[in-house]
């Protein structure tokens, strides 16, 4: 099946450590992105990638850090800057030039112990 | 201002009624709309793609776009148990030199049996 696997589902950190998110996706798409939510509010941007080894700030990137050394890869890492990681975190992906129609994955719960 | 709003609900709707969701967004350049459902607990899931004015129908979904007044709509026919979720807006915009979907927080809409 073509999607987007995120893993994964539940994951709990302790203070001072650091935890990386999977994504992988198979829909041949250029774009992926890491989107953070919670409870009661949208999705904020974190960090996202329009091409293999390149990838942007999004409006709430400190305290993370990604790469993108696949085109159907690109992990999340939460470092223990991030002071606050306790919420949902979801993957998406998008073809370049499709309307910035975006597509998630099931997402991944982390709560801080 | 912030630059997607909704009302964050709770829309309670009886069982067969149109609900009407609203959203007004702040960047006159957008050319992109979407509206995507998310269950509790669950990823977003893409329900309307709007790029024009007027009206766009997708069985019980009726998406509407007015540029000229920055609101976007959505109307649920006939609407479903099933339907209750929250309802997020996206809208496209140029935000730190790059193009991105912008969030709104969501409306969540209850359809009462």
């Amino acid at each position: 099946d073509g999607g987007i696997t995120q893993s994964p589902k539940y994951l709990f950190r302790k203070e001072g450590q650091n935890v990386t998110l999977s994504c992988e996706q198979n829909l041949n798409h250029d774009a992926m992105y890491w989107y953070r939510q919670d409870p009661g509010q949208g999705l904020r941007l974190i960090y996202y990638s329009q091409i293999v080894n390149d990838f942007q700030k999004g409006d709430i990137a400190e305290g993370y850090s990604v790469s993108r050394e696949k085109k159907e890869s690109f992990p999340l890492t939460v470092t223990s800057a991030q002071k606050n990681p306790t919420a949902f975190y979801l993957c998406a992906s998008s073809r370049m030039n499709s309307g910035n129609t975006i597509y998630f994955g099931e997402g991944s719960w982390l709560t801080v112990v | 201002q912030k630059e997607v709003e909704q009302n964050s609900g709770p829309l309670s709707v009886p069982e067969g009624a149109i609900a009407s969701l609203n959203c007004t967004y702040s960047d006159r350049g957008s050319q992109s709309f979407f509206w995507y459902r998310q269950y509790s607990g669950k990823s977003p899931e893409l329900i309307m793609s709007i790029y024009s004015n007027g009206d766009q129908e997708d069985g019980r979904f009726t998406a509407q776009l007015n540029k000229a007044s920055q609101y976007v709509s959505l109307l649920i026919r006939d609407s479903q148990p099933s339907d209750s979720a929250t309802y997020l807006c996206a809208v496209n915009g140029i935000s730190g030199g790059y193009n991105k979907l912008i969030f709104g927080a969501g409306t969540r809409l209850a359809v009462h049996p």
